[in-house]
């Protein structure tokens, strides 16, 4: 079990380009959450994933911020025109409903740096 | 929506004494309190957690208590040791496995020799 993947694990990018970040989700989880982290926020929640469908979508920045999840091995967090406050580590977890805990698996997150 | 607050923002102890993390919360809704822990240059990972039917887990050394009355809940990490250095987070839910999660700020543990 490789855990939950996320790439690419470092991105630079400047102002006002578009960044996408890939996660895949531990083998027949069923729930995909993203988050961001930073220094000063802390982990944000952004987006949450049932069965591929969006179910919460509450933390996302409406305008550039969009997710998907087109099959159950993957699910991307793509940032139009790109500003240097979306600088953060993307972090994608996955975690296996109907178990009896809650427990979220992380993966090592994607560094977004934009100049 | 949810707030989680984390009172402290840093703590320090001696190795071998006990460390006690202290969280808030203030949805009333919420059911459901994991803890994540975070070494430095890694990524978040499960530690433990409580839901709203009990007021006291163990697992091994560590101790998660939840007072809902007073919406606040800690994690007690007993016989500290070296590795468990690093950030702890705390967190709150209104359903496990179904429901966003909101996280506190976190708590950087430094266990002192």
């Amino acid at each position: 079990n490789a855990g939950v993947i996320q790439t690419p694990r470092h991105k630079v990018t400047g102002k006002g380009q578009e960044a996408t970040l890939w996660c895949e989700p531990i083998s027949g989880h069923s729930a995909v959450f993203w988050y961001r982290q930073t220094i000063v926020q802390g982990l944000e929640f952004l987006t949450y994933f049932r069965n591929q469908a969006p179910i919460d979508d509450s933390g996302m920045p409406k305008e550039r911020f969009s997710a998907q999840m087109p099959n159950q091995s993957h699910s991307t967090l793509k940032i139009q025109s790109t500003q240097p406050q979306d600088s953060a580590v993307y972090l994608c977890a996955s975690s296996l409903l109907g178990a009896n805990t809650g427990q979220l698996y992380f993966g090592e997150g994607s560094k977004l740096t934009v100049l | 929506g949810e707030k989680v607050e984390q009172h402290e923002s840093t703590l320090s102890v001696r190795e071998g004494d006990s460390a006690v993390i202290n969280c808030t919360y203030t949805d009333t809704a919420s059911s459901y309190f994991p803890w994540y822990k975070q070494e430095a240059g890694k990524s978040l990972h499960f530690v433990i957690d409580i839901r709203s039917n009990v007021d006291r887990k163990q697992s091994q050394r560590l101790i998660v208590l939840l007072d809902k009355k007073a919406k606040r809940f800690s994690l007690h990490i007993t016989a500290t040791q070296p590795e468990d250095s690093a950030i702890y987070f705390c967190a709150a839910s209104r359903h496990y496995g179904n429901e966003k999660i909101t996280f506190g700020a976190g708590t950087k543990l430094t266990i002192k020799p």
